[in-house]
């Protein structure tokens, strides 16, 4: 079974420093993809970054990049410049592309994050 | 279109009653998925449909829970005979399964207390 750990429950970082958060995961498959969601306090999941495994170049989205270390199941979330709004809670999620269907994402416990100003 | 949406946003009830929720995914989107999201937790899955075929059911979904997408545009989940464990937010989500995308779009939830 897939497993998504995320060993930091909760972090702080002050206004435009530069965090990271940390997700790893175990699967015996090789081709998968990982994911980033940001759940703001009462509001809905929205998705930040996506990695693709087969893709070595790691992902980035403006102020959002991803470190993948795919040998070690690794893929650690750095956010840039930090602002007030991305005080939220972090899900690292994993899914496998099986046969022609999606599986569904599996998820870590989260990262509680507070900006601070 | 503004993307997923649940209704009702919260429902309060006792033990023992039934209730049912909806969800309405991206209109494009042929997968929708049922979460449930303890506090504290991440989102745990529960089902998911590709249009209307429920394909996959987890261990989560007791007899009491029952799933339907008629047509396969919104999806209905039904709690029997409600628990205060069932007390819980309900999270749908989307995708479009072709072109090898594989993000899924979430809706605000769904915020269950059983008393």
């Amino acid at each position: 079974a897939q497993t998504v750990t995320q060993s930091q429950p909760e972090m702080s970082v002050q206004e435009a420093e530069t965090v990271t958060l940390s997700c790893t995961y175990d699967t015996s498959e090789n081709n998968y993809y990982l994911f980033w969601y940001k759940q703001p306090p009462s509001r809905q999941m929205i998705l930040v970054i996506r990695q693709e495994a087969y893709k070595q170049q790691n992902a980035t989205e403006n102020r959002f990049s991803v470190n993948f270390q795919k040998a070690a199941k690794s893929f650690s979330l750095k956010i840039s410049d930090s602002q007030l709004g991305d005080t939220a809670m972090y899900f690292c999620a994993f899914i496998l592309p099986v046969n022609s269907g999606n599986t569904p994402l599996v998820f870590g416990k989260g990262t509680r994050l507070s900006v601070i100003a | 279109d503004t993307g997923v949406s649940q209704d009702p946003r919260h429902k309060i009830t006792k033990r023992g009653q039934n209730v049912t929720f909806r969800c309405d995914p991206i209109s494009e989107h042929n997968r929708l998925y049922w979460y449930r999201q303890t506090l504290g937790q991440g989102p745990e899955f529960l089902t998911y449909f590709q249009n209307e075929a429920q394909l996959e059911k987890s261990r989560l979904l007791s007899d009491r829970f029952s799933a339907e997408r008629p047509k396969g545009s919104f999806s209905t989940l039904e709690i029997q005979r409600t628990e205060q464990g069932d007390s819980a937010m309900y999270l749908c989500a989307s995708s479009w399964g072709g072109g090898g995308s594989y993000e899924q779009y979430f809706g605000p939830g769904t915020r269950l207390t059983v008393t």
